[in-house]
């Protein structure tokens, strides 16, 4: 079974503040995706990094995703209490082709 | 976004009692799939199916059965609903395998 260690569970940080999330795993991936989640809702897709070195921007978020394709970050820029939420990273490939593997995530807290 | 709903959105049940839930959408997308978030674990893939009457287990399959007599309904059947199926279950729906997956909104069910 493919797993994905994320980290850290929690981060409570204050507005403005920069801050990391890593996403990572002994086993290689063919995609890595992450999403974003609020309460009360179903998860909604940010990006997809398929390509080992691969960075994507996202206005204040850029992701980042491994040269081994085991591993990804999320780095926020002067983090906005808009950006409070559940951080999931995801990946595809490997022994779980086509399916979705995900981290246990991330609660990101921003105070004003 | 995606025109995926479930329902109920919210259940209390007893043990010992079926429970199904349901997935719609209107996108006409091929792939669907169950589900489900507890603390600590992400999202955990219960079955998917690939197709009318084409269902296959995921990673937490114990359980639960599916069915999918139509392209735009997917359920997920609780025979006999134990309290370790207390959690939030999420449908969502792709074109294909290793294409993007939106998610519905969930549903929370407590089994007391």
């Amino acid at each position: 079974t493919q797993l994905l260690e994320q980290s850290p569970q929690f981060l409570s940080i204050q507005e403005g503040e920069n801050l990391t999330v890593y996403c990572n795993s002994s086993s290689v991936f063919s995609s890595l995706q992450w999403y974003r989640q609020e309460p009360g809702e179903g998860p909604v897709l940010l990006v997809t990094v398929v390509t080992g070195g691969e960075v994507k921007k996202l206005k204040r978020l850029t992701f980042q995703f491994g040269d081994a394709r085991k591993d990804s970050s999320l780095h926020i820029t002067a983090a906005q209490p808009g950006d409070t939420g559940l951080y999931l990273c995801a990946g595809t490939g490997g022994t779980s082709y086509g399916k979705l593997t995900f981290g246990q995530g991330t609660i990101l807290t921003v105070h004003p | 976004d995606a025109g995926i709903t479930q329902s109920p959105r919210h259940k209390v049940t007893e043990t010992g009692t079926p429970v199904t839930l349901r997935c719609h959408q209107t996108e006409n997308h091929r792939y669907m799939y169950w589900y489900r978030q507890d603390p600590g674990h992400g999202l955990r893939l219960i079955h998917y199916s690939y197709g009318v009457k084409d269902t296959d287990k995921g990673e937490v399959s114990d359980g639960y059965s599916v069915s999918r007599s139509k392209t735009e309904d997917f359920l997920l059947t609780l025979e006999s609903a134990t309290s370790s199926q207390t959690s939030v279950y999420f449908c969502a729906i792709s074109t294909g395998f290793t294409d993007t997956q939106y998610f519905g909104p969930g549903t929370r069910l407590t089994v007391l």
